[in-house]
């Protein structure tokens, strides 16, 4: 399967200001990429699709002016989130859909964001 | 709305025990289902999926039946290891989503030497 990475692995950063993630995918051209949020002893939350070249899709509910997704290459998308809350702590994952048969994810392995 | 159910844990269990992790799913039409597993400090990686009803998937020891009559994708292992400790989360994707995975809260399994 497909290697995917993200960086930073850990963050933390104060109340007002913005952080950027990043994801890669290492050995793979994706078209679609996805940002998961996971609460602690929470299921992965589907934030937003990223589609290179285009604007993400929202799920409802995420706010888009807060968190900015931009899947500029097939290699990577970012997703910043803006004047980060200390509600805004949490684990944030991407994936990359593969192109097999079964619409199969590759995950990275997650970033956490404590925001103080 | 489509969603999925499986059991709380954490599951601690010893070596060489029977290991089920019940998942029930709630979707319209007929989704494919995954178990995903992830290891202390890794990313989600795919253990096994099935398709369609009656399907059975499996890896590295790990069974689960597609269930259409009872919903549900139970994950079963015949012997449990100490490297099998991780979080499982069941998952379905339903049709015309463009991959959009709907998980279970997970369930974290411990295996005791």
């Amino acid at each position: 399967g497909a290697v995917v990475s993200q960086h930073p692995s850990w963050v933390i950063c104060k109340s007002g200001t913005s952080v950027k993630i990043e994801c890669r995918s290492l050995d793979f051209q994706a078209t679609t990429m996805f940002w998961y949020r996971q609460f602690p002893k929470q299921s992965l939350m589907l934030m937003a699709t990223s589609n290179e070249g285009s604007k993400a899709t929202y799920e409802q509910g995420v706010e888009k002016d807060k968190f900015l997704i931009n899947h500029a290459s097939l290699t990577l998308s970012t997703l910043t989130v803006t004047s980060a809350h200390p509600e805004d702590s949490s684990f944030y994952i991407c994936s990359l859909l593969g192109q097999g048969p079964i619409d199969e994810q590759y995950f990275g392995p997650g970033t956490r964001l404590t925001v103080t | 709305g489509n969603s999925v159910t499986q059991m709380e844990g954490p599951v601690t269990l010893s070596e060489e025990a029977f290991l089920t992790i019940n998942c029930t799913y709630t979707a319209t039409g007929y989704p494919s289902l995954f178990w995903y597993v992830q290891y202390p400090g890794e990313g989600l990686q795919l253990l096994l999926k099935a398709t369609k009803a009656d399907d059975k998937g499996s890896n590295k020891g790990f069974e689960a039946t597609y269930r259409k009559e009872t919903t549900s994708f139970h994950l079963e292992k015949g012997s449990v290891q100490v490297s099998d400790s991780a979080v499982y989360f069941c998952a379905l994707i339903y049709g015309g989503s463009q991959g959009n995975l709907i998980f279970g809260k997970g369930t974290k399994l411990s295996v005791k030497p």
